[in-house]
């Protein structure tokens, strides 16, 4: 139990749509990441949030885009849709964003993009 | 660039150790981590090792870490069927924020 849960845990969409998908993080956790993982393969960094702010972003479109709030929610939004984009969606949260600060992951959503 | 390699699978006899390999590229990380991730669930750190470091025991998992090879590889003694799992390697990225690069993973699969 890491204390980071995601919702919803499975989401079915069509392409061209838009989705959020929402974190709530550990309180005290003032660090967010989200991780894309297709299948057979390792996670790849979307973004890190730190304090509200984007502070770090991987090889994604910024049709990729996020929020993370006060109350240690965050939310990850994907627009126009594509089949690609299907994956398992992971946010991690940390006390700090410096380099190896411990990361605590959710069991993320699994997306489908049809 | 930034990649971490692992073999794709490997299979152990109950009670055997199992060795998983992973190999990276960023001489600049700072840690080196093993996750494992069962079906329908998330990652769970298993253990980590500074770079700085040879190797790291803990309870039945050893990490060694061949810095100058980027060699890293993660060691479970008398392997349960409780262990069959993907295991994946990552690697901290040293460019200023806390991002992981994780291998494509390993699947342990452990028979009687």
């Amino acid at each position: 139990e890491t204390g980071v849960t995601q919702s919803p845990t499975h989401l079915i969409k069509t392409r061209g749509q838009q989705v959020t998908l929402r974190c709530s993080s550990q309180s005290g956790h003032n660090t967010v990441s989200w991780y894309q993982q297709a299948l057979g393969q390792g996670p790849q960094f979307i973004f890190q949030y730190y304090r509200e702010e984007e502070n770090g972003r991987g090889n994604f479109p910024p049709r990729f885009s996020g929020l993370q709030f006060p109350n240690y929610s965050s939310e990850l939004n994907v627009n126009a849709l594509e089949l690609d984009d299907s994956a398992l969606y992971l946010c991690a949260s940390s006390i700090d964003r410096v380099e190896g600060e411990k990361l605590f992951f959710g069991s993320g959503t699994q997306l489908s993009v049809l | 660039g930034e990649d971490v390699e692992q073999s794709l699978f490997l299979s152990v006899r109950e009670g055997d150790s199992s060795v998983i390999n992973c190999t990276y590229t960023d001489s600049s990380s700072t840690y080196l981590y093993w996750y494992k991730q069962e079906p329908g669930a998330g990652l769970q750190l298993l253990t980590y090792i500074f770079s700085n470091m040879d190797m790291k025991q803990d309870q039945r998992l050893t990490v060694l870490l061949n810095k100058k090879d980027k060699h890293l590889s993660l060691r479970i003694a008398d392997t349960q069927t409780g262990d069959s799992a993907i295991y994946f390697c990552a690697e901290t990225f040293s460019g200023g924020y806390n991002k992981l690069i994780f291998g494509a993973g390993t699947r342990l699969a452990v028979h009687p």
